[in-house]
């Protein structure tokens, strides 16, 4: 059975700092990786997604990386901005029905 | 294009009483898919199709049922409600040839069971 782990669950950092939050999972047999942002009392945006046979994903200041050897994957925000904080998802989609395993996120602050 | 569409957006129940939240796409995607989300944890799946008429369970299904008569629409109904199920509910679909199986969500349901 997947599990996913996302460290730190919370963060908090000043504005304009670079940082990276972390997502480890137990099975290398995935199909793909999403990243998601999901603001206080609303629904889930997708941000990244990397194929099982990527390494990794750019959009923007946002870059996500995959390392399958090693079970992790990592989401880099660069010049981070107030209107980044948020909860970060990362969810791993495997299975004949391409069901997504779910971390349990990182709540970013960053301050101005 | 609407994307994935809930309903309702918010529900309080009493233990014992049923409902169906609803769930709609139309950007013709195969697969369709709940999970609940509750405090402090991540999505958790409840049951998923992979194309009409097809369901099978997820991680968390008891005390939910669910069919697929037709490609758009994927209802999650409860039967009987307990306060257990009080959580947030998001209903996501993706296609497997659409940037490889990329899923769409919607603006979830929030249930109080009391």
């Amino acid at each position: 059975k997947q599990e996913v782990t996302q460290i730190p669950a919370a963060l908090s950092v000043p504005e304009g700092e670079n940082l990276v939050l972390n997502c480890s999972f137990t099975d290398s047999a995935i199909y793909n990786l999403q990243w998601f942002r999901q603001d206080p009392g609303k629904g889930l945006t997708s941000l990244l997604l990397i194929q099982s046979s990527q390494r990794e994903q750019t959009s923007g200041r946002l870059n996500a990386s995959l390392d399958k050897s090693s079970g992790r994957s990592t989401l880099y925000i660069a010049a981070s901005q107030p209107g980044d904080s948020a909860t970060y998802l990362c969810a791993f989609c495997s299975g004949s029905a391409r069901q997504l395993t779910f971390g349990s996120g990182t709540q970013l602050t960053v301050l101005p | 294009n609407a994307g994935v569409t809930q309903t309702p957006k918010f529900q309080v129940l009493k233990t014992g009483q049923s409902m169906t939240l609803q769930c709609a796409q139309d950007m013709n995607h195969e697969y369709m898919s709940w999970y609940r989300q509750d405090p402090g944890m991540g999505l958790r799946l409840i049951h998923y199709s992979v194309g009409a008429g097809i369901t099978d369970q997820g991680e968390v299904p008891n005390g939910y049922n669910v069919s697929r008569s037709t490609t758009e629409d994927f209802p999650l109904r409860l039967l009987s409600a307990a306060p257990s199920q009080t959580s947030v509910y998001f209903c996501a679909s993706s296609y497997p040839g659409t940037r490889n199986n990329e899923q769409f969500f919607g603006p979830g349901t929030r249930l109080t069971v009391l």
